[in-house]
């Protein structure tokens, strides 16, 4: 069974730019949720996804949004990049349906450098 | 808000000795998770924890949940330089609600 993944690996953008990031998650997963990972602030949740439809969101700027398409996968994007958005982006993604969650399938990340 | 607070940050053993990690939060969890991310790597799912004074075993490593459901630990034993990694404890909103907060990670290093 493939395991969670994420497009691009590592970009580099400048101030000002936009960002758009791929998950696809495992296949039979519906919930994808989403991670910023810094090594002052740790691991933050961004949001999540399932069916299509954000059920939650972490405390974050309008200027991260994400979507999840029809097959499950899903993107994210953060606009107006500021230098502070330098982070590790996750995803994963979880067989489980209800709000508690199961166990979380960590794709492998894509790390985002803004100059 | 409603954190989980991890401690040591750091914990250096020499390859052979115990290590402890503790995940401690004010509120009662419903549940945690932990979870070990390998130096470069992603977060990678260990167990997660339900019942009250619950403990499981994976090989060297024992977790354990409180009495109270308040705290958690895991403890190696006999540690590997393929231990190395930062490991983080999970906790999840109660009341339906899916929002994970991750502890801040403790980092293990194995000097052999």
């Amino acid at each position: 069974k493939a395991g969670v993944t994420q497009t691009p690996r590592y970009l580099i953008k400048t101030r000002g730019q936009q960002v758009t990031l791929s998950c696809s998650p495992i296949s039979g997963h519906r919930s994808v949720s989403w991670y910023q990972q810094t090594p002052g602030q740790g691991l933050q949740f961004l949001f999540e996804y399932f069916s299509e439809t954000q059920r939650n969101k972490g405390n974050f700027p309008g200027r991260f949004s994400g979507r999840q398409f029809s097959n499950s996968r899903s993107e994210m994007n953060v606009s107006t990049l500021e230098l502070g958005d330098s982070a590790l982006y996750l995803c994963a993604s979880s067989s489980h349906v209800t709000g508690s969650a199961g166990e979380l399938f960590f794709g492998e990340g894509s790390r985002l450098t803004v100059l | 808000g409603q954190q989980v607070m991890q401690i040591p940050q750091y914990q250096h053993v020499q390859e052979g000795e115990d290590f402890t990690t503790y995940c401690n939060s004010s509120t009662t969890l419903s549940n945690i998770q932990w979870y070990k991310q390998r130096p470069g790597g992603h977060p990678v799912f260990l167990i997660q924890l339900v019942k009250s004074g619950e403990v499981k075993k994976q090989k060297r490593l024992t977790f354990q949940f409180g009495e109270a459901k308040k705290n958690s630990s895991l403890h190696i034993t006999a540690t590997q330089t393929t231990d190395v990694g930062t490991y983080f404890c999970a906790r999840h909103a109660s009341g339906g609600s899916y929002i994970p907060t991750f502890g801040r990670g403790t980092s293990l290093i194995v000097h052999p």
